[in-house]
């Protein structure tokens, strides 16, 4: 069965970056892509950005595009997220989820199976 | 980006039906039949259980069912039992101004 499995909770000082990484297994990763979505703590949910497996396209939030930056490994089957310039706002739980491996022209939109979270926290 | 909108709590006591309501604009819940609903129980991680508006995953309740009219999407729940006590969250493609996924402010599910 389809498994995401997510990097340990990290502390981070402001303005230092974090990595997460997103091992998946279980499917075929080149026909999806995967999606970074936070939680801050008591808060909702918040989508992060999103990178194709199948050819590498990517597409960031607005919010953090200037500092985030996300890759794939077909090798390994990974994706990693780092976000740079960190603030104490960035202090979230984030998940890694599995998605389309194209945006509009795929059909879908949904993220479907779920890394199980790593909690980044930004303190001084 | 803006949220989409969905009421803070909705409550329900076992065996009724209940509805939450999701809305957004004509360039993501009304665009695309992009909408997704998402549920999180405490500490753990949101579960898929409707996507593109009405159609549910293998696994999923048939309790559980999606619809959307204009701008407006919304997820009912019937027969409603302890264990959907919850927060549930609504998702969208936005397709214009900034484009990406936008998702709601979540819904707190009540079993009285």
């Amino acid at each position: 069965q389809v498994h995401l499995v997510q990097s340990g909770a990290e502390v981070k000082k402001p303005g230092a970056s974090v990595k997460v990484s997103c091992k998946a297994s279980g499917y075929t990763f080149t026909n999806f892509g995967i999606a970074w979505v936070r939680q801050a703590p008591g808060q909702g949910l918040e989508w992060v950005g999103w990178i194709s497996a199948f050819n590498g396209n990517r597409k960031y939030a607005q919010k953090v595009q200037n500092r985030v930056t996300m890759t794939i490994d077909t090798s390994t089957t990974t994706s990693n997220m780092e976000l740079r310039s960190l603030i104490p706002d960035d202090t979230a739980v984030y998940y890694c989820a599995r998605g389309p491996y194209e945006i509009l022209s795929a059909g879908d939109f949904d993220f479907d199976h779920w890394g199980q979270g790593t909690l980044v926290t930004v303190s001084s | 980006q803006t949220a989409l909108t969905q009421p803070a709590s909705v409550s329900g006591s076992p065996g009724q039906s209940i509805a939450i309501s999701c809305t957004g604009t004509s360039s993501d819940v009304g665009g695309y039949n992009s909408v997704s609903w998402y549920q999180q129980h405490p500490g753990k991680a949101p579960k898929l259980m409707i996507f593109e508006v009405i159609n549910r995953p293998s696994g999923v309740s048939a309790r559980f069912s999606g619809s959307k009219s204009g701008n407006t999407a919304s997820l009912t729940i019937s027969g409603l039992q302890a264990e959907d006590e919850a927060d549930y969250y609504c998702s969208a493609y936005r397709t214009t101004v900034t484009p990406g996924w936008v998702f709601g402010g979540g819904t707190k599910v009540t079993v009285l």
